[in-house]
């Protein structure tokens, strides 16, 4: 079974430009997040997706971030404009169950930036 | 809110010691806690989940409720346990996200 893809797997840019996170989750999975995290810190949550809709994007700064998952399977994630606190390395998962209690999230490798 | 505390960011161990990462927790609730291990140049990963009472590459973990602790435990610690480990908890129902802990390196020494 093919795990969660992420792209692009290291990203640098410079503040106040944009970038974008591409992620593929495994196939058949409804449930699909976005996590930030941040060195030395545990994955946070950014965004959840049911299908093609959100179920949770309360910790995402909408003012510079957005995220989208228009046909419910692959989902993109756009900074713009970037700033320097915004280096982090960004976790997609997935998971078969509408629920995380049971715990069972599959992650991808990250997308790792670098703001300059 | 939900919060997990892992208080040590680093343990090492010799090889064969016990291990014990410590992982508490804050929530009113009935929570759901687990285990999620990233190995080097890997993916995070779940290793183990309190419900299941399972026992995963020798390491258990039990809930405690009185002092809101899940801590992971391995009695003979191996040099591929090393690894970062992170404790995460959910409320137990409903779309809620995990709530993960900072994670503590577990560096096990020949």
């Amino acid at each position: 079974e093919a795990g969660v893809a992420q792209s692009p797997r290291y990203k640098i840019i410079e503040k106040r430009q944009s970038v974008a996170f591409w992620c593929n989750p495994i196939s058949g999975h409804a449930t699909l997040y976005w996590y930030q995290q941040i060195l030395g810190q545990g994955p946070k949550l950014l965004i959840q997706f049911q299908n093609n809709g959100v179920v949770d994007d309360s910790q995402l700064p909408k003012d510079r971030f957005s995220a989208e998952r228009l046909k419910g399977v692959d989902s993109t994630l756009k900074i713009q404009p970037a700033k320097l606190e915004d280096s982090a390395v960004y976790l997609c998962a997935s998971s078969p169950y509408m629920s995380a209690n049971t715990g069972e999230l599959f992650f991808g490798e990250g997308s790792r930036l670098t703001v300059l | 809110a939900q919060r997990v505390t892992q208080p040590e960011k680093l343990l090492s161990v010799f090889k064969g010691a016990p291990v014990e990462l410590k992982c508490n927790y804050s929530y009113s609730g009935s929570p759901e806690l687990f285990w999620y291990v990233q190995y080097s140049r890997q993916r995070l990963q779940l290793l183990l989940r309190h419900i299941s009472r399972e026992s995963i590459k020798g390491f258990t973990a039990d809930l405690n409720k009185g002092e809101t602790s899940f801590h992971l435990k391995k009695p003979f610690a191996q040099e591929e346990d090393s690894a970062m480990y992170y404790c995460a908890l959910h409320p137990g129902s409903g779309n809620t996200p995990l709530v993960f802990g900072k994670g503590t390196r577990l560096s096990v020494i020949a």
